[in-house]
């Protein structure tokens, strides 16, 4: 079965750094991009970058460029997305998502097709 | 930056009956770089549609994608008590990759 299994719940203080993760399961980490989305309480989806983790390579929607970081590690599978400082307005829900590919080589278009179940994030002083 | 907008905001519907979703984007879109999600409350997005009209793995006929240009429509053609949740509709745009998210559509139960 293919997973996305994320960490768990966080609690932290303003101006505290964090790390989340997403490992994957089930299918060949490498082959497929892994995105990850924010969702504040009670609002919308947001699509904050993606990472390819067969060379590691990110780009970052322009609303989160600088403020997160996204990496992989392909020996265990896993993606991360962490914060240097945390603010309270960082408090949401996050999900990571493998993106699928699909067209041809000529034109590629990508989809989230398997999530996992998300990572809360609480940042309260 | 190509803005989806979609409507209605909140669809009340009884079990049964037809809902029609709209997602509009700002400039025209490939067809196939739109997709669309069902969120549960206390769950995670799930694919529904991508390509505009292709089901994902496992979706029920009941639903059904279309549209191209600026208009994509996602028509459930008779709504399950299950199918009472937010939809969201989202583009893709390449070079470099991005996505873009709608705000939503509520489905609830009249």
């Amino acid at each position: 079965e293919v997973q996305l299994v994320q960490s768990g719940a966080e609690v932290k203080k303003p101006g505290e750094s964090l790390r989340i993760s997403c490992k994957g399961s089930g299918y060949s980490f490498t082959s497929y991009w892994i995105s990850w989305v924010r969702q504040m309480p009670g609002k919308g989806l947001e699509w904050m970058g993606r990472i390819d983790p067969s060379d590691s390579y990110t780009n970052y929607s322009p609303s989160f460029q600088g403020h997160v970081t996204i990496s992989a590690d392909k020996s265990i599978s896993t993606a991360y997305l962490q914060w240097s400082s945390l603010k309270a307005s960082d408090t949401a829900m996050y999900y990571c998502a493998r993106l699928a590919a699909a067209g041809t080589y000529i034109s590629y278009y990508y989809y989230m097709d398997v999530w996992g179940k998300g990572t809360t994030v609480t940042v309260s002083s | 930056e190509i803005v989806l907008t979609q409507s209605p905001g909140t669809l009340s519907l009884s079990p049964g009956e037809r809902a029609t979703l709209s997602c509009r984007a700002s400039q025209s879109v490939s067809s196939s770089y739109l997709a669309w999600y069902q969120q549960k409350p206390g769950q995670a997005p799930r694919l529904l549609i991508y390509g505009a009209s292709s089901r994902a793995t496992g979706i029920p006929d009941r639903f059904s994608g279309s549209g191209s240009g600026t208009d994509f429509t996602l028509t459930i053609s008779r709504l399950e008590p299950e199918d009472f949740a937010v939809y969201y509709c989202q583009q893709y745009g390449s070079s470099p990759p991005v996505f873009t998210f709608g705000p939503g559509t509520k489905v609830d139960i009249k």
